[in-house]
């Protein structure tokens, strides 16, 4: 299965860019990947996901590499309340229409008043 | 549009009882997935519905169980609970396309004594 990596914390100043970063070096081409995030006692909720091109919507921006080994979210004003573990995933298929998405351990982002 | 619905939000059981969880998809969502969450674990793959019937399973022992109705709601079973049954329990929904989007429901606050 195609594995991530993330760095375990990070901070970022309310009001500036956040970017997260993730590694998924062993992607194969039809595996998409997968952000979410979530808040403590709360499911985690979709941010955006893309296969090989840029993706942007309402929340975020991602960025994948041209050789699709690793991606970046980008949380353009970042603010209080977008503090949160942040988890890069990819979507493993499983034959006849089936999927996974197997988490990781996610980035834990602060975002400092 | 609702979201994923899922019930009850908390509940506590004793060992060696057993526990069904029920999760609503959104409407036209025809893919239902269960996801246990530990702090230990992390998220981890339950297994995933569709069209009423078992398409993908994970690493779990067999009391863990589930099914799926004509009209895609889904439950999930616990029999003879143990300690470290003790986990937030989540389901997510897609429409299963190519590209599709995931979406989580609240999950379900299980504590076992």
């Amino acid at each position: 299965d195609a594995k991530t990596t993330q760095p375990p914390s990070m901070d970022c100043a309310e009001g500036r860019a956040a970017n997260l970063p993730c590694n998924h070096s062993t992607i194969s081409g039809n595996e998409y990947v997968y952000w979410y995030r979530q808040i403590h006692s709360q499911g985690p909720q979709y941010i955006i996901h893309g296969l090989k091109n840029n993706e942007t919507n309402e929340m975020a921006s991602l960025i994948i590499t041209e050789d699709r080994k690793s991606s970046t979210l980008i949380l353009p004003h970042a603010t209080l309340r977008d503090t949160a573990v942040y988890y890069c995933i990819v979507r493993v298929p499983r034959g006849a229409g089936s999927y996974q998405l197997t988490f990781g351990k996610g980035t834990k982002l602060s975002v400092i008043p | 549009k609702a979201g994923v619905t899922q019930t009850p939000r908390y509940l506590i059981k004793t060992r060696g009882q057993q526990v069904t969880l029920s999760c609503s998809p959104i409407s036209g969502h025809r893919s239902v997935s269960w996801y246990q969450q530990t702090p230990g674990q992390g998220l981890q793959f339950l297994f995933e519905y569709f069209s009423e019937t078992q398409r993908n399973k994970g690493n779990f022992p067999g009391r863990f169980s589930g099914r799926q109705f004509s009209n895609s709601r889904s439950e999930m079973n616990v029999s003879t609970l143990e300690l470290g049954d003790s986990a937030l329990y989540l389901c997510a929904s897609s429409d299963r396309t190519g590209g599709n989007t995931i979406y989580f429901g609240e999950g379900s606050w299980l504590t076992v004594v």
